[in-house]
């Protein structure tokens, strides 16, 4: 039972390179959430989803970009990565809002 | 924009002793959750408790809920080595702006001693 899974789990990127995280959840959940954690910050929400092919914007969308093809994938674009965008990045997925959020382990970017 | 906040931001003890940590929040809501976070990994659900219950537990854990004050507090018993992680509340608001969202306080850091 993997529950979220998130790939990669570390990548270094230079200024200006584009990427794409993936997150994959295998719990038929209708929600799913991005995050970035930074020190002191807490977590804020990036995008989210509720449910295929729809996207919404969190606290902090600037700069990212998102697709929910496929309800059980979630993908965090960045087009044009820049150091501020150095973060642990959390993927999330719940089974309707206001309940638990299931969480992947992360992934750790860093942006040169 | 936080909407809860953890208190203290760490927080020290000796393992058999009880941990207790509060959370503030600002806005009315539909439920309060406390998630726990171990070094590296990804947040875990604890608890979630409604706007309508004051107290609720789970095993060593216990959480209680006073809206008039919007506060909550998370209570370890006993506490083990292995519960040395990061604690977080998140609150669940009723529909309006940010309705879709969990708003994650920034964390009390527990560390257990042997």
């Amino acid at each position: 039972n993997a529950g979220v899974t998130q790939t990669p789990k570390f990548r270094v990127l230079k200024t200006g390179q584009s990427m794409t995280l993936l997150c994959a959840q295998d719990m038929n959940h209708e929600y799913m959430y991005w995050y970035r954690q930074d020190p002191g910050m807490g977590l804020r929400l990036i995008h989210y989803s509720v449910g295929e092919g729809t996207t919404a914007k969190g606290e902090v969308p600037d700069g990212y970009n998102v697709s929910r093809l496929k309800k059980q994938n979630f993908l965090l674009g960045l087009e044009s990565a820049a150091p501020s965008q150095t973060s642990v990045y959390f993927c999330a997925s719940s089974y309707v809002r206001g309940r638990p959020q299931h969480f992947g382990d992360g992934t750790r970017l860093s942006i040169l | 924009s936080q909407q809860g906040e953890e208190d203290p931001q760490a927080l020290s003890i000796q393992e058999g002793e009880n941990a207790t940590m509060n959370c503030s929040y600002k806005t009315s809501i539909n439920n309060l959750q406390w998630y726990r976070q171990n070094s590296g990994r990804g947040l875990v659900h604890l608890i979630l408790i409604r706007s309508n219950e004051r107290e609720k537990h789970s095993g060593r854990l216990r959480v209680t809920l006073d809206t008039s004050k919007k506060s909550s507090s998370l209570l370890i018993t006993a506490s083990r080595a292995a519960d040395t992680a990061s604690y977080f509340c998140a609150t669940d608001r009723p529909s309006g702006a940010g309705s879709y969202q969990l708003t994650f306080g920034k964390g009390t850091k527990l560390s257990v001693i042997p």
